[in-house]
């Protein structure tokens, strides 16, 4: 357990669905970040939240919708997805985006398969 | 940005000694992250270089040298449940951002 939790752990949707993705961390972080982790790749940012503020968005397509209400919950809004974002999503906190030394903590992510 | 390189994979002998390297190309390091993934787990954080030289936590080791943009894990001991992804992340202050890049992972295999 890494105080990151992630759900749902597996997500099964169709192009035209809208769902999203929920990440809550119990380690009182400032900093909340999305991954996308697609085989043989590295991990891709997607998005970084300090203080509920996004600080970053790394050219995400806009039918990935991100919303941090709280400095301990951050989610992801899915809408006409294409089959190519099948994919592990990853969650990770952090105490701050701007700290020397800056350990991120994960979840164990959402494994999201578009049909 | 940066360029991360790491092997793809690995392969060793319980009880045995392993490096995995990493190189990488940046205008402004500020730092190196070593995480190790077990399938269908979280990333978790093993070891941080930010000065040159050795890092010992235990059966792992991580070093660092900044004037050859180079660093290697190093485990010591293989146990089976070392087998997993090990993923080398480099932090760039070029950038105005003091967030890592991930390199693509070895996925490092431990057979009796």
């Amino acid at each position: 357990e890494t105080g990151v939790t992630q759900t749902p752990r597996h997500l099964v949707m169709g192009m035209t669905n809208k769902k999203s993705l929920k990440c809550e961390q119990h380690l009182g972080h400032n900093a909340m970040y999305w991954y996308k982790q697609s085989a043989k790749k590295p991990l891709e940012l997607m998005f970084v939240y300090s203080l509920e503020e996004r600080v970053e968005n790394n050219s995400v397509p806009s039918r990935f919708s991100p919303e941090c209400p709280n400095s301990s919950h951050l989610f992801l809004h899915l809408h006409t997805l294409q089959p190519e974002d099948s994919a592990l999503y990853l969650c990770a906190s952090s105490p701050s985006v701007a700290r020397a030394y800056n350990e991120q903590f994960f979840g164990p992510g959402t494994r999201l398969t578009v049909l | 940005g940066q360029n991360i390189d790491q092997p793809t994979e690995m392969t060793a002998t319980e009880g045995a000694i392993v490096q995995i390297n990493c190189t990488y190309q940046t205008s402004g390091f500020n730092g190196l992250f070593w995480y190790q993934q077990h399938a269908g787990e979280a990333p978790t954080f093993l070891s941080y270089n930010v000065l040159d030289g050795l890092e010992e936590k235990g059966r792992f080791s991580s070093f660092l040298s900044r004037s050859k943009g180079y660093s290697y894990l190093l485990l010591k001991e293989l146990q089976m449940k070392d087998s997993a992804s090990y993923l080398c992340a480099v932090r760039d202050q070029a950038g105005g951002s003091y967030i890592p890049t991930f390199g693509r992972g070895t996925s490092l295999i431990v057979h009796p």
